[in-house]
């Protein structure tokens, strides 16, 4: 058990759809990394929060949005969703940001599947 | 940016043989590199990861990989293959504020 925590574990929603991902990060962790993995594009990194605040972007469509509360859990929101964004979504967490060599610990995904 | 290529999408061995994953990286800097197992349906588990301290990095359940600076290296080895073994693995390298992964290689482990 990594100890980072993600519901629900599986979704399945219509296409036009919103939903929400929720992570709750190891205690102590400040940052939180939300990933998207699927057949054909792999392990893509979405956004990092470190403290509530966001640090990094990556390959996140407009469409997705996701933030980080006093609590330090973490929310990612999904809308009008398409066939496409089936996939499975990790949260990860880590004590700090970035220039270290800290690994980062991974929740068990939740399976977004868009019919 | 750095970035991370692994070569070979699937590799197979037969359970007691030595298993040899390989990663290269690319950096301008000295990199923090990682290595995650991904058994099925289950997240990322970090198996050992390179902080400069030592080029041999030993991790969990046997496996150990060596950084070589002069091949832009850091392949994941285990001496003896397990049934248990089978899973996905994924080298990774810290890039500022988040990690980048390799595209992942599936282990097949035969009896």
């Amino acid at each position: 058990d990594s100890g980072v925590t993600q519901t629900p574990k599986h979704l399945i929603t219509a296409t036009g759809q919103r939903v929400t991902l929720r992570c709750s990060p190891r205690s102590g962790d400040l940052s939180v990394y939300w990933y998207q993995q699927s057949l054909d594009q792999g392990l893509q990194f979405l956004i990092q929060y470190y403290n509530g605040e966001e640090r990094a972007k990556g390959n996140i469509l407009e469409r997705f949005s996701a933030q980080q509360f006093p609590d330090l859990h973490s929310e990612l929101n999904l809308s009008s969703l398409e066939l496409g964004d089936s996939a499975l979504y990790f949260c990860a967490s880590s004590v700090d940001i970035g220039g270290t060599a800290r690994e980062a610990f991974f929740g068990q995904g939740t399976r977004l599947t868009v019919v | 940016a750095q970035s991370v290529t692994q070569l070979g999408s699937h590799v197979s061995v037969s359970e007691g043989a030595l298993v040899l994953l390989r990663c290269n990286y690319s950096s301008s800097v000295p990199p923090y590199l990682f290595w995650y197992v991904q058994y099925p349906n289950q997240g990322l588990q970090l198996l050992l990861k390179y902080t400069s301290a030592a080029t041999l990095v030993k991790g969990i359940n046997g496996f150990e990989a060596e950084f070589k600076k002069s091949e832009t290296s850091f392949h994941l080895t285990k001496p003896s293959a397990h049934m248990s073994d089978a899973a996905e693995y994924f080298c990774a390298v810290r890039d500022t504020d988040k990690l980048i992964f390799g595209t992942g290689t599936r282990l097949q482990v035969f009896p």
